[in-house]
């Protein structure tokens, strides 16, 4: 069984650019949420995805935006880079449907500086 | 307003010692509380969660009480080892597929 996993591992970008993160999210699974850790704090959620549909969004701007594809993996787009957007990135995935849907399987994250 | 949470934010324990960690919530509907450990430059990891429908659970060296009337939760790590040391963060979902609230963390560090 693969884990979800998540590229790049680090990026660096200027103020004002575009970014996009990439995630897979573990076999079995048709959910992805995503996630947003400032330093010393926990993760806020961004939105989710559930079969290719967004399924739930947090407090979060418009210039977050996601995808997810037929095979279950997703992407988060950032555009208009700010600062204050320089976090570490977590892919979530989970079960759709069943007890089992409660337990969100995290990848490692993508660390993002913007600068 | 935060609707977890979490304390100690920081925890110092001896080897081979119980450590303690706290958490409270708002949100009566939350039906479903995971506990998530944490290393550096790694994701989250579950770790071992409950449901509302028992009062303690147990895996391992691993041990969630739950209080519903007090809305309260705690995780305790029994024989804590060096190993243990990471940041443990409670959460909290008011059902099956719906967003994860976390709690602010605890940065756990077990001295020999």
């Amino acid at each position: 069984e693969t884990g979800v996993t998540q590229s790049p591992t680090h990026l660096i970008k200027t103020r004002g650019q575009q970014v996009t993160l990439r995630c897979s999210s573990q076999s079995g699974h048709n959910t992805v949420s995503w996630y947003q850790q400032a330093l010393g704090q926990g993760p806020q959620f961004i939105f989710q995805y559930y079969r290719e549909e967004e399924n739930g969004r947090g407090n979060f701007p418009p210039r977050f935006s996601g995808l997810q594809f037929p095979n279950y993996s997703s992407e988060l787009n950032v555009n208009a880079l700010e600062l204050d957007d320089s976090a570490l990135y977590l892919c979530a995935s989970s079960l759709g449907r069943g007890l089992s849907s409660y337990e969100q399987y995290f990848g490692p994250g993508t660390r993002l500086t913007v600068t | 307003q935060q609707q977890v949470k979490q304390s100690p934010q920081s925890l110092i324990v001896q080897k081979g010692g119980i450590s303690i960690i706290n958490c409270a919530y708002e949100n009566t509907a939350f039906d479903y509380f995971p506990w998530y450990q944490q290393f550096p430059g790694k994701g989250p990891a579950l770790l071992i969660a409950i449901r509302p429908d028992v009062s303690e659970k147990k895996e391992g060296r691993f041990t969630i009480s739950f209080n519903k009337s007090a809305k309260q939760f705690s995780l305790h790590i029994m024989d804590s080892q060096p190993g243990d040391s990471a940041t443990y963060f409670c959460a909290a979902s008011v059902s099956g597929n719906t967003p994860l609230v976390f709690g602010k963390g605890t940065r756990l560090s077990v001295i020999a």
